[in-house]
Parts: structure tokens; sequence; C-alpha cells
């Protein structure tokens, strides 16, 4: 089974911190994803990237970076913690490839992240 | 745009009652259609899905229907449990764009009563 692994499942920080979130898999995909979820507004993507050093903007980006430097890894970054940045943060993978049909996403568990 | 619109919950039923949840999108071309799962304090699971009109995606269970006609991907089961309590979220795959990622609807918690 694919496993995406978070490295922290709760984290509290505090305004104009940088936090880093890790996001590792183990299955050698290519893509790698960030969402965040937020109750009544389901899933935001922040950030994906398709292959290493490569990283396009999602529909939230604002007030976000993202790594990867290795193919497993793929860390979000907040340069300066705000209070509603505070929410839980999703990693996913997957093998999509452009025309190949129907591909799905593997979630991690998931990271909550309260900035206080 | 390409979007999904997916019933608002919390949905409450009793344990052997009949499921629905109803999801529409909207997209250019021919999307992929899936529905995940997401257990109190995990990540997002697939349930099913399916990548072509008339497809019907099952699996625990569950079923939904690829309908272009009515631009719907409607999640059924018969008979829940209590296990199944869990928030489901539709979701869309369109290769349109330099994207192809997943559009997510908001999602619907269901809550099932022994």
């Amino acid at each position: 089974d694919v496993k995406v692994t978070q490295s922290s499942r709760y984290l509290v920080k505090r305004t104009g911190e940088k936090v880093f979130l890790e996001c590792v898999q183990d299955m050698d995909h290519e893509n790698m994803f960030w969402y965040r979820q937020d109750p009544g507004l389901g899933l935001r993507l922040i950030y994906f990237s398709y292959d290493v050093k490569m990283k396009e903007k999602g529909d939230i980006p604002e007030g976000y970076s993202v790594s990867r430097e290795k193919k497993e890894r793929f860390s979000l970054i907040l340069e300066s913690a705000s209070t509603n940045q505070t929410s839980m943060y999703l990693c996913a993978s997957s093998d999509l490839r452009r025309g190949s049909g129907a591909n799905v996403l593997t979630f991690g568990a998931g990271s909550r992240l309260t900035v206080l | 745009g390409n979007s999904v619109t997916q019933m608002e919950g919390p949905v409450t039923l009793s344990e052997e009652a009949f499921l629905t949840i109803n999801c529409t999108y909207t997209a250019t071309g021919y999307p992929s259609l899936f529905w995940y799962v997401q257990y109190p304090g995990e990540g997002l699971q697939l349930l099913l899905k399916a990548t072509k009109a008339d497809d019907k995606g099952s699996n625990k269970g569950f079923e939904a229907t690829y309908r272009k006609e009515t631009t719907s991907f409607h999640l059924e089961k018969g008979s829940v449990q209590v296990s199944d309590s869990a928030v489901y979220f539709c979701a869309l795959l369109n290769y349109g764009g330099s994207q192809g990622n997943l559009i997510f609807g908001k999602g619907t918690k269901l809550s099932v009563k022994p």
C-alpha cells in the first residue's frame, strides 16, 4: 500500500513563526499536493508538484511556499504564520499522468496546525 | 470552470437506513468522478470512482453511477452501519489546462446512530 506520512499530527505555533510541514511518500509517485481543510469550505489546493524542484500554485498559495528537493518529500512552509492559517493540512500523492485515465490520490493523516 | 456541488450536511440516519448523498458537477470534456471518505481523525481515502458515462463505481456496499445527462454522481448505500459515520467528498478530475488535480466538493458529514 502507498503510504503518505506527515511528520506532525498536531502543532501549536505563535504568530510570526516560521512553520515547516513535512510529507513523505514511499511509492515513487511523481505528483504531490498540499491541501488545507476547513469546516464548510472543504479541501482547497495550496500547491502541487509534478516533479522534483517543480512547483505550481493551487487555488490559495498566498502566505505559503513549498519545497521539493527529493521525489519522495514535499514540504509546506509558512514563512510567517498567522492566525488565519489555523487549519488541517493534508498532503497527498499520486502517479497521475496526462491522458492515462482516472488516477487516485493517496492522502496522509493530516497535520492540525493551531496558530496563536 | 470545473466545479462540484454536493448536498450539505450533516446527515443523521439510523442504522440500516438507506443513504443518498447528492453530487452534481460542472465540467468541460469528460471528467473522471470520485467519492472519497474521511473517517474521524484520518486523512481521505478513495471509496469509489467512475471514469466514463454510465460507469458504476462500487465498494463496501456503496454505489454511484456516472450520469452525464444529469451531470450527477450520487452516492447510495442500501443499509448504513454505525461504522459508516464519516465525511464524504465528491470529486472531479479533469485534464483541462495545465492542472490535473482533483476538484472537491465541500463534504457531507454522515452520522449513523445505532
